[in-house]
């Protein structure tokens, strides 16, 4: 079983509706989660982080946490052409040191 | 606020060359670094981290190696690339205190091996 673990997709959603990314973690001890987002060819950019069960938004994102499930997810409101690029959801495990591990990834492409 | 630097931006070497890559951050003191490698179309793979000058700690056995000379200088190095070190290598920061533990990558570094 692979520590974080996202479909890769491509998840295929058109313009103005939601995206929702899902991402499943196996260390039931993870302290903090993290969503990256990495267009072709560049590198990743933090886009948010969430430590606590629940909902938190900022701007049209908002990550939502689950820690019973082992679950987070990234909700994507309102969605543009420029949201298309690969999403990477990572963990900081309980016992991980300063490491964050890295799920490999879900493709989102905006169809206008 | 905080800025990291990688060079160069992309690099071309034959198979048997020696390999160096170097991350600057300006903007903090005692930050994490980490060296990520990403193979095309794949996920990041972690090679290289350090908490402090003259620590590192090395995730997988390969032909490179990894130094930090000083606080927010980490350096990529290897003595013979092999076709299979291609890849995108990116550098990123973490602070070292708080709770957050996110990181900040660079904007990498192109790597292709002939």
């Amino acid at each position: 079983q692979k520590e974080v673990e996202q479909n890769s997709g491509p998840l295929s959603v058109p313009e103005g509706a939601i995206a929702s990314l899902n991402c499943t973690y196996s260390d039931r001890g993870s302290q903090s989660f993290f969503w990256y987002r990495q267009y072709s060819g560049k590198s990743p950019e933090l886009i948010m982080f969430i430590y606590s069960n629940g909902d938190k938004e900022d701007g049209r994102f908002t990550a939502q946490l689950n820690k019973a499930s082992q679950y987070v997810s990234l909700l994507i409101r309102d969605s543009q052409p420029s949201d298309s690029a690969t999403y990477l959801c990572a963990v900081k495990g309980y016992s991980s040191a300063s490491k964050i591990i890295f799920g490999s990834g879900t493709r989102l492409s905006i169809r206008p | 606020s905080q800025t990291i630097h990688q060079w160069p931006a992309t690099l071309v070497q034959p198979v048997g060359s020696p390999l160096s890559l170097e991350c600057t951050v300006e903007g903090t003191s005692n930050p994490n670094l980490y060296w990520y490698r990403q193979a095309a179309g794949r996920g990041l793979q972690l090679l290289f981290y350090s908490v402090g000058i003259g620590q590192i700690s090395s995730e997988v056995p390969q032909n490179l190696s990894a130094s930090r000379p000083q606080d927010r200088q980490f350096i990529l190095s290897s003595k013979k690339l092999l076709l299979s070190d291609s890849g995108f290598y990116l550098c990123a920061w973490s602070p070292w205190q708080g709770s957050s533990y996110e990181q900040y990558f660079g904007p990498g570094t192109r790597l292709t091996v002939t």
